[in-house]
């Protein structure tokens, strides 16, 4: 299995500039989420999806949108990105309910605005 | 508010060396706690999973404890090797909402 495959690993953006974030998992997997993780911090929510069709706000929403129009897939789009969107990005994905709370993490995507 | 805490912030150990990290969380109600393993430039891998009813766990030269009255959990890596190089990442599961507070996690530096 592949598990949770992020694209594209590295990318350069000039401020102003939108672009997708893709992510997929081959687990079956309900939730989905993205983070992002900057130096000295933890890893903040940014969107989840607690299946396809749905989606919600993390911590850190602004400037992002994403959607889940099948279960495999949950891309992250940024709008007009700015300098204080770089940093790296995780999707992850896991079962639902309490029993299942593994996440499984995609490669990351380092992105640097300029 | 649900926090999760860790400390210290970054370390630094000789090849060989024991050291043990630390997590205390207000999570409430509390499900589950897990560390995870981040490798520079990789996504965090779980390491183990624990338990409102489970004090010790152990996956191989990691062995994890937790004190649910005090909440409070450790990490501890025997005979550390370069290889351990990497952030450890506690992360607490909530019941009632089936969400996940996770750590800042702790920087590890394993040295020859």
């Amino acid at each position: 299995n592949a598990g949770v495959t992020q694209t594209p690993k590295f990318q350069v953006l000039k401020t102003g500039q939108s672009m997708t974030l893709q992510c997929a998992q081959d687990m079956n997997h309900e939730y989905m989420s993205w983070y992002r993780q900057d130096p000295g911090m933890g890893l903040r929510l940014i969107h989840y999806s607690v299946g396809a069709g749905i989606t919600d706000q993390g911590e850190v929403p602004n400037g992002y949108n994403v959607s889940r129009s099948t279960t495999e897939d949950f891309p992250l789009r940024l709008l007009s990105a700015a300098p204080s969107q770089t940093s790296v990005y995780f999707c992850a994905s896991r079962g639902t309910g309490v029993l299942n709370t593994e996440a499984f993490f995609g490669q990351g995507t380092r992105l640097t605005v300029v | 508010k649900n926090q999760v805490e860790q400390s210290p912030q970054s370390l630094i150990i000789l090849e060989g060396k024991n050291c043990t990290l630390q997590c205390n969380y207000t999570v409430s109600p509390f499900s589950n706690l897990r560390w995870y393993k981040q490798d520079t430039g990789r996504g965090p891998v779980s390491l183990t999973i624990m338990t409102f009813s489970e004090n010790t766990k152990s996956n191989g030269r990691y062995t994890a404890t937790l004190d649910a009255d005090t909440k409070q959990s450790s990490l501890h890596i025997t005979a550390s090797q370069l290889s351990d190089s990497a952030s450890y990442i506690c992360v607490v599961s909530e019941a009632s909402y089936d969400k996940v507070i996770f750590g800042p996690g702790t920087s590890l530096s394993v040295i020859p």
